[in-house]
C-alpha cells in the first residue's frame, strides 16, 4: 500500500519554542493531507485539512495561528506548533489518500510524539 | 458533538473466539466507513472498509456489517488472535469536498491466550 512518513517521531521542546513536524507521501502525490491529534486514551481528533497550494481548512476549535500548516508540494505537508505550551503535548498524526476526490483508504504516518516541558 | 461513537472503551475476548466491536454514527450523510487498528505510539493501519451501498464486507478474519437504518456498524474478528490486541477505531466519511474522515473514540481489544 501507499506509504506516508512523518518526522520527527519524537520531539521534546521547551515551552515557548516552535516545533515543525513533516509529513511526506513517499510513493504517491497527495493534494490533500489531514492532520490529527490524539490525546491519551482518546480518539483521533481531526485538526485540519492541508490543501496543496492553498490555505489549510481548520476544524472548529483549532487555532490557526497556533498550528500552522503548509502544504508546499504534492508530497509534503508540515505542521508547526508555534509558541508551544505543555498542554500542546500530544501525539500528532498525519494522513493522506492516494486517490483524490473519492473515498478510499486513508494512509497514516507513524505519528509524532510532542512533549513540551 | 461526537458524530461517531464507540461506546465500549474496552473488550476482552478469549483466543479463538469471536470479537465484536461496535460503532454508531449520527450523521446520515456518512456513506463510507472504515476500521483502523492502532498500536501505542504508532499510526493507525487500515483494516477494512464498507460503502453504504453494501451491508457486509468480508476480508479474511475480518467482517464489517453496516446497518444504515440503525446508523450502526460492527467489526467481527474470528477467530481472534493475541496479535489482534490493539485499539480499534471506526471512521466515517461523507461526500464532502475533501472526504474527511471522522473517527470514533476507539475500543481497546485484548485477546487472551
Amino acid at each position: 500500500g501507499a506509504v506516508v512518513s512523518q518526522h520527527p517521531s519524537r520531539v521534546i521542546c521547551k515551552s515557548g519554542t516552535s516545533v515543525k513536524i513533516e509529513c511526506r507521501s513517499l510513493d504517491f502525490q497527495a493534494t490533500t493531507m489531514f492532520w490529527y491529534r490524539q490525546f491519551p486514551k482518546q480518539s483521533l481528533m481531526l485538526m485540519a485539512t492541508s490543501n496543496e497550494g492553498s490555505k489549510a481548512t481548520y476544524e472548529q476549535g483549532v487555532e490557526k495561528d497556533k498550528f500552522l500548516i503548509n502544504h508546499a508540494s504534492l508530497t509534503l505537508s508540515t505542521l508547526t506548533v508555534t509558541s508551544a505550551h505543555p498542554e500542546d503535548s500530544s501525539f500528532y498524526i498525519c494522513s493522506a489518500r492516494d486517490q483524490e476526490g473519492a473515498h478510499g483508504e486513508l494512509f497514516f504516518g507513524e505519528g509524532s510524539r510532542l512533549t513540551v516541558l | 458533538d461526537q458524530q461517531v461513537k464507540q461506546n465500549s472503551p474496552s473488550l476482552s475476548v478469549q483466543e479463538g473466539r469471536i470479537s465484536i466491536l461496535n460503532c454508531d454514527y449520527t450523521n446520515s450523510m456518512f456513506d463510507y466507513f472504515l476500521w483502523y487498528k492502532k498500536y501505542p505510539a504508532e499510526g493507525p493501519t487500515f483494516l477494512i472498509s464498507i460503502s453504504s451501498i453494501k451491508d457486509k464486507n468480508e476480508d479474511g478474519r475480518f467482517t464489517v456489517f453496516l446497518n444504515k437504518s440503525a446508523k450502526h456498524l460492527s467489526l467481527h474478528i474470528v477467530p481472534s488472535q493475541p496479535g489482534d490486541s490493539a485499539v480499534y477505531f471506526c471512521a466515517a466519511s461523507g461526500t464532502s469536498g475533501t472526504y474527511k474522515y471522522i473517527f470514533g473514540t476507539g475500543t481497546r481489544l485484548k485477546v487472551l491466550a
